[in-house]
This record gives structure tokens, C-alpha cells and sequence, in this order.
């Protein structure tokens, strides 16, 4: 099975700042990657799929990149809305690995 | 479209539970339905999928043998269900629906079910 795996498992950082998450899989995943954000007591809200792809009213500040095993999320501006714990997921038709997530916390 | 989830719900050790999920907004049979575990402070958890025209399920290893997910598709909602239930299940399960292209995720999320597993 694939593993994915998030790095770092906490970033403190502050508003306006440019912040990059990162994700690793333990093989190729070939672009199957998506993020979510998730805020306590809440659902996970999908922010990027497909890799780069912003899901439907995601801010552009947002933004997805890498290939093969590394990926990352880059949030170029931090806005205070953006302080929550972020998932990376592996996907495919029948399997959903997320990342054990990143929380960003105010500096 | 929605993904209205059946509320909390506490139990206790060895009782069973069927949680359920309706969908609402969309051909509900066209669109795979996945549930995901949230044990208190910790990640996401994938436990498996149903498509709902055909009923193919698939489970995480993790999960295969714990729980049973089915579907109605007459009423358009999925099911997650336990037939004993173990302090260790404690946790937020959401249901999440595949989008509808081909690289599509998981794009829109049930609120979530609270279940509490205590003697």
C-alpha cells in the first residue's frame, strides 16, 4: 500500500507570510494527489485536487505543485482564515490515503 | 448538493450501530460515497467506498472485517455499520462524496456523525 507521509507536523508562521506544506509518497502516485483543510469541529473542506487543480471557491492564494513522490501546497499570502490542520490524500478509484496532516499555527 | 449525516450517537460496548448518510442534490447512484475516521485529536482516516448503482464496495486493510458499508439506493443513502461496537470506534465519521470527473476527489462532505462508545 502507498503511504503518504506530511511534513512538518506543525509550521508557525504569520500573516502575510508565504508558506509551503509538503507531502511524500512512498511510490509514484502519477498526480493523484488532493488537499484539504480542516478546522476544529468541522468537516475537511477541499481546497486542491488532481495536484494543482484550486476546487471550486478556493482562494488563489492557494496553490498545489510536484510530481512523481513529492507534492506540495503553497499558501502565498497567510491570511487569518488559513490557521487550521492540512491534509494531503493519495487517491485513486478505490483507495483515499490521507497524510497524518500539518497544523499552522499563528507565530 | 448535500450530504446530510444522522446525528450523535452513543453506545456501549459490544452494542451495534448503523450510521447513515443521504445524499441530496445529485444522481446520488452516479457518484462514489467514502467514509472517513476521526478519533478524538488525531487525522483523517480513510475506512472504504461504495458506489451506490452497483453496490461495489471497497475497504481499507485497516478496516476490512471491523465495519460493513452499505447502500439504499432507493432512498439515495449510504451506511456505515458496526455489529459490535468497542470503546476504540469512539470517533467523528464523515461521509464524502468522489466527484464526478476523472481525477475529481472527494469534493463535498457530509457534516459528520459523533459516535461515543463508553460502558
Amino acid at each position: 500500500d502507498i503511504q503518504v507521509t506530511q511534513s512538518p507536523s506543525t509550521l508557525s508562521a504569520s500573516i502575510g507570510d508565504r508558506v509551503t506544506l509538503t507531502c511524500r509518497a512512498s511510490q509514484s502516485i502519477s498526480g493523484w494527489l488532493a488537499w484539504f483543510q480542516q478546522k476544529p469541529g468541522k468537516a475537511p473542506k477541499p481546497l486542491i485536487y488532481k495536484t494543482s487543480s484550486l476546487e471550486r471557491g478556493v482562494p488563489s492564494r492557494f496553490s498545489g505543485s510536484g510530481s512523481g513522490t513529492e507534492f506540495t501546497l503553497t499558501i502565498s499570502s497567510l491570511q487569518p482564515d488559513d490557521f487550521a490542520t492540512y491534509y494531503c490524500q493519495h487517491y485513486d478509484t478505490y483507495v483515499y490515503t490521507f497524510g497524518q496532516g500539518t497544523k499552522l499555527e499563528i507565530k | 448538493v448535500q450530504l446530510l449525516q444522522s446525528g450523535i450517537e452513543v453506545r456501549k460496548p459490544g452494542e451495534s450501530l448503523k450510521i447513515s448518510c443521504k445524499g441530496s442534490g445529485y444522481t446520488f447512484n452516479n457518484y462514489w460515497i467514502a467514509w472517513v475516521r476521526q478519533m478524538p485529536g488525531k487525522g483523517l482516516e480513510w475506512m472504504g467506498v461504495i458506489y451506490p448503482g452497483d453496490s461495489d464496495t471497497r475497504y481499507s486493510p485497516s478496516f476490512q472485517g471491523q465495519v460493513t458499508i452499505s447502500v439504499d439506493k432507493s432512498i439515495a443513502t449510504a451506511y456505515l455499520q458496526w455489529d459490535s461496537l468497542r470503546a476504540s470506534d469512539t470517533a467523528m465519521y464523515y461521509c464524502a462524496r468522489r466527484g464526478p470527473d476523472y481525477f475529481d476527489s472527494l469534493d463535498v462532505w457530509g457534516q459528520g456523525t459523533t459516535v461515543a462508545v463508553s460502558s
